[in-house]
């Protein structure tokens, strides 16, 4: 199983709501990320989770909030977004071992936020 | 910091060849390339490592000049299929920084 599983697909919520994307792998990976993409631009890193430990945090605004329970499992908690936040939510997997550097990026689907 | 791609887009027919570069102003450890497709995941091509290399994959082929800290992707006889947003990502050799995508190379094959 090469896949990485991320729902839902497509996500309409308002400025109050408070909702979850999810993420799933069964690769054994240990290093898991969130990407932001906007239309036509690059995935713009978000937050890194190696060995179930946040290991890096872009910058990214507190209406953001990651959670890794366990190595398989990768959530992006939302609340108190924007609208500017509408983009493409992608998860990524990969075999990082520690300062070995990123190794191959397996990405899922994406999450297709919309913001109103 | 993000590297730099050129061109931006390039438009080739059927079985012509293209090159994609991407630079960077830091000292790498390894540059990669991924290709996405219009409303689709973006897809691993080939990783290289600092120590300069060249890698193929298919049709695709890259290079890495460590001196100049360039990468190049190679595609020969492109096909339809090759259509896509060509990004090379890069890693610095220094510190614990994280891949940064270049702004990517949005190619187009036509019949």
């Amino acid at each position: 199983d090469t896949e990485v599983t991320q729902t839902p697909k497509h996500l309409v919520m308002g400025m109050t709501n408070k909702k979850s994307l999810k993420c799933e792998q069964h690769m054994g990976h240990r290093a898991m990320y969130w990407y932001k993409q906007k239309a036509k631009k690059p995935p713009e890193l978000m937050f890194v989770y190696s060995y179930e430990k946040l290991s890096i945090n872009e910058s990214v605004p507190s209406r953001f909030s990651p959670e890794c329970p366990n190595s398989s499992l990768l959530n992006l908690h939302l609340h108190a977004l924007q609208p500017e936040d509408s983009a493409l939510y992608l998860c990524a997997s990969s075999q990082a071992d520690r300062g070995v550097g990123t190794g191959e990026l397996f990405f899922g689907e994406g999450s297709r936020l919309t913001v109103l | 910091q993000q590297p730099v791609q050129s061109p931006q887009a390039v438009i080739l027919r059927e079985g012509e060849d293209a090159v994609i570069n991407c630079s960077s102003s830091k000292a790498l450890y390894s540059v990669h390339w991924y290709r996405q497709k219009h409303g689709e995941a973006p897809v691993f091509l080939m990783i290289l490592l600092k120590g300069g290399e060249q890698k193929g994959h298919e049709k695709i082929s890259a290079s890495f000049n460590e001196k100049k800290q360039q990468s190049s992707l190679y595609l020969t006889a492109s096909q339809l299929s090759y259509s896509g947003t060509y990004f090379c990502g890069t890693e610095a050799l220094s510190g614990n920084t994280p891949l940064v995508f270049g702004k990517g190379t949005r190619l187009s094959v036509i019949a």
